[in-house]
């Protein structure tokens, strides 16, 4: 059962360079998330996606954009990436609201 | 907006012993949801335990338990007989009844020694 996945599990940018983070889910979940992880600090919800066709700004959302393709996939777009964007990326899903989040093994994402 | 606090930013405990971890957190709402996830060094973040906000009992599920005081917004997580691959960080999270954005707290990294 894979679950949630993430690629890349790695990645290195140039300031400026745009990229996309890719998350898929397998077990037919509605609901779609991603956070960002730095150093000290908790887990914090860039966007999230209730629903197939909806996008919703969590705490932390300037700087990206996100794309919910289908209800399997969920992507995160850096247009110009920032060293305040170095950071490790996690995916998530649930089937209902208030249902344990699934976390895929994250990206970790350098900006230089 | 809730905060999620855990004072202790790293703990250590002896190998078959007990450890008890701190959270707090500042909500208005009187139905939310609160959990407890592990993340060892692999990354992953694992879901050790729920706990309804509207349910008096406090959530069990094997060697964790936590202690869930509604009045004083506290959460703790009580790990018995701990064993090395507890060893991880755990994170405190805070979610409102009908909402997806969850809020976690800034973690307590624990390590058992044998």
């Amino acid at each position: 059962n894979a679950g949630v996945t993430q690629t890349p599990k790695f990645q290195v940018l140039k300031t400026g360079q745009s990229m996309t983070l890719q998350c898929a889910q397998d077990m037919n979940h509605n609901s779609m998330y991603w956070y960002r992880q730095d150093p000290g600090m908790g887990l914090r919800l860039i966007y999230y996606s209730a629903s197939e066709g909806t996008t919703d700004k969590g705490e932390v959302p300037n700087g990206y954009n996100v794309s919910r393709l289908n209800k399997r996939e969920f992507s995160l777009r850096l247009e110009s990436a920032a060293p305040s964007q170095t950071s490790v990326y996690f995916c998530a899903s649930n089937g209902q609201v208030n249902q344990p989040q699934h976390f895929g093994d994250g990206t970790r994402l350098s900006i230089l | 907006a809730q905060t999620v606090t855990q004072s202790q930013p790293e703990m250590s405990v002896q190998e078959a012993e007990t450890v008890t971890l701190s959270c707090t957190y500042d909500t208005s709402e009187s139905n939310y949801y609160l959990f407890w996830y592990k993340q060892p060094p692999s990354r992953q973040m694992i879901l050790v335990i729920r706990q309804e906000a509207y349910k008096q009992q406090n959530a069990t599920e094997n060697r964790f338990s936590v202690n869930f005081q509604k009045a004083a917004k506290s959460f703790s997580l009580k790990i018995s007989d701990s064993q090395l691959g507890d060893t991880a960080m755990y994170f405190c999270a805070f979610m409102k009844h009908d909402r997806n954005d969850m809020r976690f707290g800034a973690g307590t990294r624990l390590t058992v020694k044998p």
